[in-house]
């Protein structure tokens, strides 16, 4: 397992586009994130997944955005009718959890998102 | 509400001296705090973490929570911790756990 890995790695769209990123998460970890960020600014949560269950979602999470964990492995990430302002890197982190605890988040590389 | 507040963009030190980059934090319970840092080109990663207490690279960071604050420092700096640092908490939210990245700081340590 080499980690937390991102596809596309950069994804180049027009307004009104629908764009679909994944993440796959290191294998044995239960909880997996997502985060976006804009230049300038560390990553800004998004949501977040225990095994199969979304847990959390941001109130930066419009109704296009929408999050799957099917099997509770890899996820998806879709935003519906892409805007301008939806350009940023967007990174996915997984984490293995115990009792509550918050352990260390191990990141992928991002998918950097451009909207035409 | 949690907040996490970075006040440097940018922090510029000469190899050899001391480092200190700031983080305040706002949370009304019992926070947990991170360091992350992203080298050139390199994913972001995990640093330190408060409750391990240690010391990792050279750098270390208390919790004062009396000043709300995690600075992370390093008594000598290297060229090779120049990187971009974010300060993180994680706290409870409406009954979930959330994390909070500051603004980032960019180090630049000059030879």
């Amino acid at each position: 397992d080499t980690g937390v890995s991102q596809d596309p790695r950069h994804k180049i769209t027009k307004r009104g586009q629908n764009v679909t990123f994944r993440c796959d998460p290191i294998s044995e970890h239960n909880r997996l994130y997502w985060y976006r960020q804009t230049l300038g600014q560390g990553p800004e949560f998004l949501t977040y997944f225990q095994n199969e269950a979304q847990l959390e979602k941001s109130r930066l999470l419009s109704d296009r955005f929408s999050a799957e964990r099917p099997k509770g492995s890899f996820s998806t990430l879709e935003i519906q009718r892409t805007e301008q302002g939806d350009s940023a890197m967007y990174l996915c982190a997984s984490s293995l959890s115990d009792r509550g605890i918050l352990e260390t988040q191990y990141f992928g590389p991002g998918t950097r998102l451009l909207v035409l | 509400a949690q907040r996490v507040t970075q006040p440097e963009k940018l922090l510029s030190v000469f190899k050899g001296a001391p480092v200190e980059l700031k983080c305040n934090y706002s949370y009304s319970g019992s926070p947990e705090l991170f360091w992350y840092v992203q080298y050139s080109r390199q994913r972001l990663q995990l640093l330190l973490r408060h409750i391990s207490r240690e010391s990792i690279k050279g750098f270390t960071a208390d919790l004062n929570k009396g000043e709300t604050s995690f600075h992370l420092k390093k008594p000598f700096a290297q060229e090779e911790d120049s990187a971009m640092y974010y300060c993180a908490l994680s706290g409870r939210s409406g009954g979930y756990q959330k994390v909070t990245f500051g603004t980032g700081t960019k180090l630049q340590v000059i030879p």
